[in-house]
């Protein structure tokens, strides 16, 4: 069983157009993520959401809107898609508190912009 | 505010060679460190952590770390390179685990 998993895996999409990544983890835990993975590896957290409450909102656009149904799901829609939108989104969850804190990543979806 | 920083962006051994990547952290409070690998087209791996306790840890693999607070750093070492361990390795520290910083990931080449 797959314990993060993301879909689509790929997606290529136009400049301006809308789309969404869906994130489901099956571990029970209580906070979940979403990084952006650049071309050159870079990691950089977007979002955090713990028991369904945004924790963490970086420094994003506000074309980028999480949305957490229940705690195993974390999607993420992008709005109005730009070029410098194209890199690798992955999805994390952890249990935070007692002392656990390792995260679980699920498989990435690159997204290209053209 | 933390951060981690890991030096050398490239690292090359040869195979059955010593690994030795570096990671050093800034934080006001104790830590909790990590180090994952990635594997090309995947996501992330927990390689292994420290959390309180003994600080040398064994991980997945045969990688292990040291934990030194003296010195701010928790580098990665494996006594004997393979070919498979060729992929980008990153550190990350949290304090709280809802914010987890990670360093800019080392990628190790293992030459034959």
């Amino acid at each position: 069983d797959t314990a993060v998993s993301q879909t689509p895996k790929y997606l290529v999409t136009q400049m301006g157009n809308d789309k969404s990544i869906k994130c489901e983890q099956n571990l029970g835990h209580d906070t979940m993520y979403w990084y952006k993975q650049d071309s050159k590896k870079f990691l950089k957290i977007m979002f955090s959401y713990n028991n369904k409450e945004l924790i963490i909102n970086e420094t994003v656009p506000n074309r980028f809107s999480p949305k957490s149904p229940d705690k195993a799901h974390l999607n993420l829609h992008i709005n109005s898609l730009e070029l410098g939108d194209s890199a690798v989104y992955f999805c994390a969850s952890s249990r935070v508190g007692g002392g656990s804190y390792e995260q679980y990543f699920g498989p990435g979806t690159r997204l290209t912009v053209t | 505010a933390q951060s981690v920083t890991q030096l050398g962006s490239h690292v090359s051994v040869s195979e059955g060679a010593l690994v030795l990547l570096r990671c050093n952290y800034s934080s006001s409070v104790p830590p909790y460190l990590f180090w994952y690998v990635q594997y090309p087209n995947q996501g992330l791996q927990l390689l292994l952590k420290y959390t309180t306790g003994a600080t040398l840890v064994k991980g997945i693999n045969g990688f292990e770390a040291e934990f030194k607070k003296s010195e701010t750093s928790f580098h990665l070492t494996k006594p004997s390179a393979h070919m498979s361990d060729a992929a980008e390795y990153f550190c990350a520290v949290t304090d709280t685990g809802n914010q987890f910083y990670f360093g800019t990931g080392t990628s190790l080449t293992v030459i034959p």
